[in-house]
């Protein structure tokens, strides 16, 4: 079946730039997405990228799709502690969307 | 604008006992829906879906069950809580139309004690 597949932390000094990598395995995706959780709360849509682009630009954020090597990253610039948080990569199938792990950022000052 | 109603935010409750999550949806019509559970420390696992009315996709053995009353009501239950079932809960829409996306609820802490 459908996996996705995401390292679990990511530690990073503030001003940094911040990659949060993914692997998936469903190609027939059409969107991939990238998902924002902050402690005990839902998830937050950050952003997304159609899986016939390479690349999606959204302020401070830069979506990287390789879909020959089946490779979604997700670049912060300029970090800040604010987006200390656990971020999610996602395909969405037919009826569903599959979630990795997620990657727990946290953000040193 | 779409908005999930999740409730409660926090739940404690003992082995054994029942439990009902109820989940509704504001501002739009037929979509699919979703209960998603999130352990501590764990990524996201689905465990139903719903794509109309009575209808309910299971993804994992377990101890719960999902229904769906009505169009924009989800409801996760059980007869007997487990130990295992501690998890935070996560209602999840996804709207009909070409550009909507995967939106959530803002979850349930439940503690199984």
């Amino acid at each position: 079946g459908e996996d996705v597949e995401q390292s679990l932390f990511l530690s990073v000094r503030e001003g940094d730039s911040s990659v949060i990598n993914c692997t998936y395995t469903d190609s027939s995706s059409t969107y991939l997405y990238w998902y924002k959780q902050e402690p005990g709360a839902g998830l937050q849509l950050l952003t997304y990228i159609f899986s016939n682009m390479d690349m999606k630009q959204d302020q401070r954020l830069t979506v990287l799709l390789n879909k020959k090597d089946k490779h979604l990253s997700l670049r912060i610039a300029d970090t800040q502690t604010g987006d200390s948080a656990i971020y999610f990569c996602a395909d969405s199938g037919t009826y569903k969307y599959i979630f990795g792990t997620g990657t727990r950022l946290k953000v040193l000052a | 604008s779409q908005t999930i109603h999740q409730w409660p935010a926090t739940l404690v409750q003992p082995v054994g006992s029942p439990l009902s999550l109820e989940c509704t949806v504001e501002g739009t019509s037929n979509p699919n829906l979703y209960w998603y559970r999130q352990a501590a420390g764990r990524g996201l696992q689905l465990l139903f879906y719903s794509v109309g009315i009575g209808q309910i996709s299971s993804e994992v053995p377990q101890n719960l069950s999902a229904s769906r009353p009505q169009d924009r009501q989800f409801i996760l239950s059980s007869k007997k809580l487990l130990l295992s079932d501690s998890g935070f809960y996560l209602c999840a829409c996804w709207p009909l139309g070409p550009n909507e996306k995967l939106f959530f609820g803002s979850g349930t802490q439940l503690s199984v004690l």
